[in-house]
């Protein structure tokens, strides 16, 4: 596609829950980035694919987070039994290649709202 | 590890004024990369400038520019002619050059919420 595309935009769900997010890069991108947003706050790095490479996930928060990148190309980030502190921005950037020395092309997010 | 700092949660400028949004980041190394990424209601990160830390010349675009001072450790954004769709915050983010086996990612800071009044 033409930009990077997260689903769904806008997701509520109930303290517990597990929730997927999906996010489809840019065609012929091999980097692929999840960031989260809290209210009042800057970009939280999540996790990082490069490629066929081994994912950096040194910045997921706890093990009930977890993400899956098939075939190099779209990405989901699962979040398992749900909790309030969770609520966020989540984003999804994509880039050509590493080392560029260009930023990311980012998605709109998906705006997760737990109850 | 590195941090970015922005001290401005909010701004604001008069429409066709010239407004600066501050930024400073520490790191202890000495090549690495610069960006200020604009995000409107709609959510989307879009970048606004990048600067390379070897670079001494201050990257320009249109009517965005940066004052990179490196000693100094300071990476501000001046928005000349402001316009109502420059409303939006600002976040500074910083990277570092990638290494054998490392990871890109950016570092980000807080944002700059800026107002533009007509």
């Amino acid at each position: 596609g033409a930009g990077v595309s997260q689903s769904p935009s806008n997701k509520v769900t109930e303290k517990g829950k597990d929730v997927e997010l999906r996010c489809d890069p840019i065609s012929g991108h091999t980097a692929l980035y999840w960031y989260r947003q809290s209210l009042g706050q800057g970009l939280e790095f999540l996790i990082y694919f490069q490629g066929n490479s081994a994912p950096d996930k040194s910045g997921l928060p706890s093990d009930r987070f977890s993400a899956e990148r098939t075939g190099g190309s779209v990405s989901t980030l699962t979040i398992q039994r749900t909790q309030q502190e969770d609520s966020a921005v989540y984003l999804c950037a994509s880039s050509l290649i590493q080392g560029a020395n260009y930023g990311y092309t980012f998605g709109s997010g998906t705006r997760l709202t737990v109850v | 590890a590195q941090t970015v700092t922005q001290s401005q949660p909010e701004m604001s400028v008069q429409e066709a004024e010239t407004v600066t949004l501050s930024c400073t980041y520490d790191t202890s190394e000495s090549d690495y990369y610069l960006f200020w990424y604009k995000q409107p209601p709609s959510r989307q990160m879009i970048l606004v400038i990048r600067q390379e830390a070897y670079k001494q010349q201050n990257a320009t675009e249109n009517r965005f520019s940066v004052n990179f001072q490196k000693a100094a450790k300071s990476f501000s954004l001046k928005i000349s002619d402001s316009q109502l769709g420059d409303a939006a915050m600002y976040f500074c983010a910083y990277r570092s050059p990638v290494t054998q086996g490392g990871s890109e990612k950016l570092v980000f800071g807080k944002g700059t919420k800026l107002t533009v009044n007509p």
